[in-house]
Formats: C-alpha cells, structure tokens, sequence
C-alpha cells in the first residue's frame, strides 16, 4: 500500500516557539493531504486539508494563522504551529488519499509544549 | 463535518469471542466505509474497507456487514484474542469542501481478556 511518513514522531518544545512537522508520501504523489489533531482518548478531527500549490482549507474553529500548512510539492506537506501553548499539546496525524489503497496516515508527530 | 456515531465506546471479550462494534453516518460523499486500528502512540492502520457493491467483506478474523437503507455498518472480530486490543474507528468520507476527508467515529476502545 502507499506509504506516508511523517516526521518528527516526538517532540518536545518551549511554549511561544514555533514547531514544524513534515508528512511525506514516499510512493504516492498526493495533491491533497489531511492534517488531524487527536487529544487522549479522543478520536481524529480534521484540521485542514492541504492543496498542492494552492492554499489550504481549515475546518471551522482551526486558526489559519496559528497552524501555518505548506504543502510545497505532490510528496511534502508540512505543518507549523506557531506560537505553541500547553493547549496545542496533542497528536498530529496526516493522512494521503489514494484511489487503490483508500486513505494512508502517517505514524502521528506527538507534540508536548511545555 | 457529518455525524458519524459509533458504538459502543469500550468493550470487553474473551478471548476466543466475537467483537461486534457499529457504526452509523449520514451523507457520504461517496460509498466507501473503513474500519481503523490504533494502537496507544501510533498512528491509525486501516483494517478492512468496504465499498459497498457487496453488503459484506470478509478479510481472516474482520467482517463488515453494511446497511446502506439504515445507513450503518459494523466490524465484526471473530476469535478475538488479546492482540486484538486497540482503539477502533469507523469513518465516512465527508462531502464538504474538505477533499472528501474522512470524517471519524469517537472510537471504541477494546480488551480482549485472556
């Protein structure tokens, strides 16, 4: 099946800093990528879907500006939170949709602003 | 986002029981219905999909039964054995201007005891 990768698996930072978090699909070249956010024992929502070469697309209630999505070829999406605070502390998730192998998501970036 | 409502939110089975979790949606963009497996740290693994020009699909121990008049579907986990213990997520791609996101149940969290 397609293969997403995403990097880091962890991460640890400031609050006020600004974290990047890449999603790669290493076999799939995706014009669209979902970026998730999952709180503990909670399910997936859906932030915003990534476009190539064209801006995103937030859900309702997603700060645009905070959680800066750059999807800058058909393998790399990226996400930026800037400005973290403790409440940004979650699990990131992106996922690639492919017609054959339905929706693949990465392995998940859990973020911790301290 | 629709409504994808699943249940029930935890479940416990014997070793060598049926799990039986369901799920039912509202609209979808279009007909295709898959059950993830998470596991605590990792990203979501897709488990079995239907597309629904058959009301069942059986791969090894998972089957999902589907219901397009009640607009429902189940997962059903044969012999369920301690490996088995995950979170499970039912979803349905959202018809809106998200890119036909998947939209996600609230999980069920099961224990297959020994």
């Amino acid at each position: 099946g397609a293969v997403v990768s995403q990097h880091p698996s962890r991460v640890i930072c400031k609050s006020g800093t600004s974290v990047k978090i890449e999603c790669r699909s290493l076999d799939f070249q995706a014009t669209t990528m979902f970026w998730y956010r999952q709180f503990p024992k909670q399910s997936l929502m859906l932030m915003a879907t990534s476009n190539e070469g064209s801006k995103a697309t937030y859900e309702q209630g997603v700060e645009k500006d905070k959680f800066l999505i750059n999807h800058a070829s058909l393998t790399l999406s990226t996400l930026t939170v800037t400005s973290a605070h403790p409440e940004d502390s979650s699990f990131y998730i992106c996922s690639v949709p492919t017609l054959t192998y339905g929706y693949t998501f990465g392995s998940g970036t859990r973020l911790t602003v301290v | 986002q629709q409504q994808v409502k699943q249940s029930p939110q935890s479940l416990i089975v014997q070793k060598g029981g049926i799990s039986i979790i369901n799920c039912a949606y509202e609209n979808t963009a279009f007909d295709y219905f898959p059950w993830y497996q998470q596991f605590p740290g990792k990203g979501p693994a897709l488990l079995i999909a239907i597309r629904p020009d058959v009301s069942e699909k059986k791969e090894g121990r998972f089957t999902i039964s589907f219901n397009k008049s009640a607009k429902q579907f189940s997962l059903h986990i044969m012999d369920s054995q301690p490996g088995d213990s995950a979170t499970y997520f039912c979803a349905a791609p959202s018809n809106s201007n998200s890119g036909y996101a998947l939209n996600f149940g609230k999980g069920t969290s099961l224990l297959v005891t020994p």
